[in-house]
């Protein structure tokens, strides 16, 4: 079974780093980039950037260039989304989705929640 | 404020059909794919349909999508109170080099 596993639900305080992780399992990870989508309370869903496994390139969405960093391992089949100085802004969902095609999420991992409060 | 634009809110009775609408431009899906996500209260999105209007495995016929140059529509016939979600259309746009997605459509099955 195809799985995308991410870790779990993460309470930090503004300024903090942060670095969350999806594992996929099931499929070759580095035969697929791996996409990571925000979705704030009660808010819709927001692309944030990807990653190819294969070499860690990477391609931001401008709303999130410079504020947030995709990494991999490929060797554990893992990707990463990491923050430097969380602020309370940063609180959300976050999920990771392989990407099928150009325009195709599938899996989804069941999601990371992070809260960000002083 | 979403790149694709879908309207808020739906509603339709059991056994009723419902259409859901998404419109873009010429740089997302206008020249790429759109694909339907569904993400039931408290789970995460599942690809409901993909390159416009094939349905993955698992997925029964009662959904259904279709594109007509810069619109989609999503369609679920034979409504059950199981299908009241969000759904969410999602694309590619080759001027932004950036995934898109609408803003979503909340189901009620009223």
């Amino acid at each position: 079974e195809v799985q995308l596993v991410q870790s779990g639900a993460e309470v930090k305080k503004p300024g903090e780093s942060l670095r969350i992780s999806c594992k996929g399992s099931g499929y070759s990870f580095t035969s697929y980039w791996i996409n990571w989508v925000r979705q704030m309370p009660g808010k819709g869903l927001e692309w944030m950037g990807r990653i190819d496994p294969s070499d860690s390139y990477t391609n931001y969405s401008p709303s999130f260039q410079g504020h947030v960093t995709i990494s991999a391992d490929k060797s554990i089949s893992t990707a990463y989304l990491q923050w430097s100085s969380l602020k309370a802004s940063d609180t959300a969902m976050y999920y990771c989705a392989r990407l099928m095609t150009t325009t195709v999420f599938d899996p989804w991992g069941q999601g990371t929640l992070v809260t960000v409060s002083s | 404020q979403s790149v694709l634009t879908q309207p808020p809110s739906v509603s339709a009775a059991p056994g009723q059909k419902v259409s859901i609408s998404c419109s873009g431009s010429s740089s997302n899906f206008g020249n790429n794919y759109l694909s339907w996500y569904q993400q039931l209260p408290g789970t995460a999105p599942k690809l409901l349909i993909y390159d416009n209007n094939k349905r993955p495995s698992g997925i029964p016929d009662r959904f259904s999508g279709s594109k007509s140059g810069t619109s989609a529509t999503l369609g679920i016939t034979g409504l059950q109170t199981g299908d009241e979600a969000d759904y969410y259309c999602g694309s590619w746009d080759s001027g932004l080099s950036a995934g898109v997605f609408g803003g979503g459509t909340k189901l009620t099955v009223l």
